[in-house]
């Protein structure tokens, strides 16, 4: 079993929905959480971080953790075509230094 | 914001020759840097952490002699494939986290394409 685990997708929607990704996670260590949105044939950039359990909002973007049930959530409101790309979820133990374990990462197509 | 810059982005080599790969933190320093590579379609693959002053860690599987990595600075680290063969095609990507913005966020460079022939 992967230390994280993420659907890879892919998932469709229309454009305006609301993009539900997630994933679950086995080392109860991980405090900190990150989601990360990757374009083909580009490096991943960072969306939310979170530390510990709780809700995190960014305009568009919410982020949910639940360290009790070991699940992370995103949620993208009123999605776009742009928003079409790869999700990566990425957590780590430590502080800033440690290494980051990701999922596998879930693909997004946003159809107009 | 943080920005972690990486070059070459693509690079093409002949087999049997080395190519090195230089990851910039432009706005912040980092004792440490990952490199990862990622194959298509796949998701990151720690390769191994790179120390500034110091020897780099890798990771289980990767061979540390084929993958050279030299962190001189504080702002540059740098990924040596020595005697490069196709299999070694991919896409690699460095990052760095920045400790003195939200204590913990982690970026990454825009990538850098192998392709060995």
């Amino acid at each position: 079993q992967k230390e994280v685990e993420q659907d890879p997708g892919p998932l469709s929607v229309p454009e305006g929905a609301i993009v539900s990704l997630n994933c679950t996670y086995s080392n109860s260590a991980f405090q900190y959480f990150m989601w990360y949105r990757q374009y083909s044939r580009k490096g991943p950039e960072l969306l939310m971080y979170t530390y510990s359990s709780g809700n995190k909002e960014d305009g568009r973007f919410t982020a949910q953790v639940d360290k009790s049930s070991k699940y992370i959530s995103l949620f993208i409101r009123d999605s776009q075509p742009s928003d079409s790309a790869t999700y990566l979820c990425a957590m780590s133990a430590g502080a800033a230094g440690n290494k980051l374990t990701f999922g596998g990462g879930t693909r997004v197509l946003v159809k107009p | 914001g943080a920005v972690v810059s990486q070059h070459p982005s693509w690079v093409i080599c002949k087999s049997g020759t080395s190519v090195k790969i230089e990851c910039r933190s432009l706005d912040f320093q980092a004792t440490t840097m990952f490199w990862y590579r990622q194959f298509p379609k796949q998701s990151l693959m720690l390769m191994a952490t790179s120390n500034e002053g110091s020897k780099a860690t890798y990771e289980q599987g990767v061979e540390k002699d084929k993958f050279l990595i030299n962190h001189a600075s504080l702002t540059l680290s740098t990924l040596t494939v020595t005697s490069a063969h196709p299999e070694d095609s991919s896409f690699y990507i460095c990052s760095a986290p920045d400790g003195t913005i939200s204590g913990n966020t982690i970026y990454f460079g825009e990538g850098s394409w192998l392709t060995v022939v």
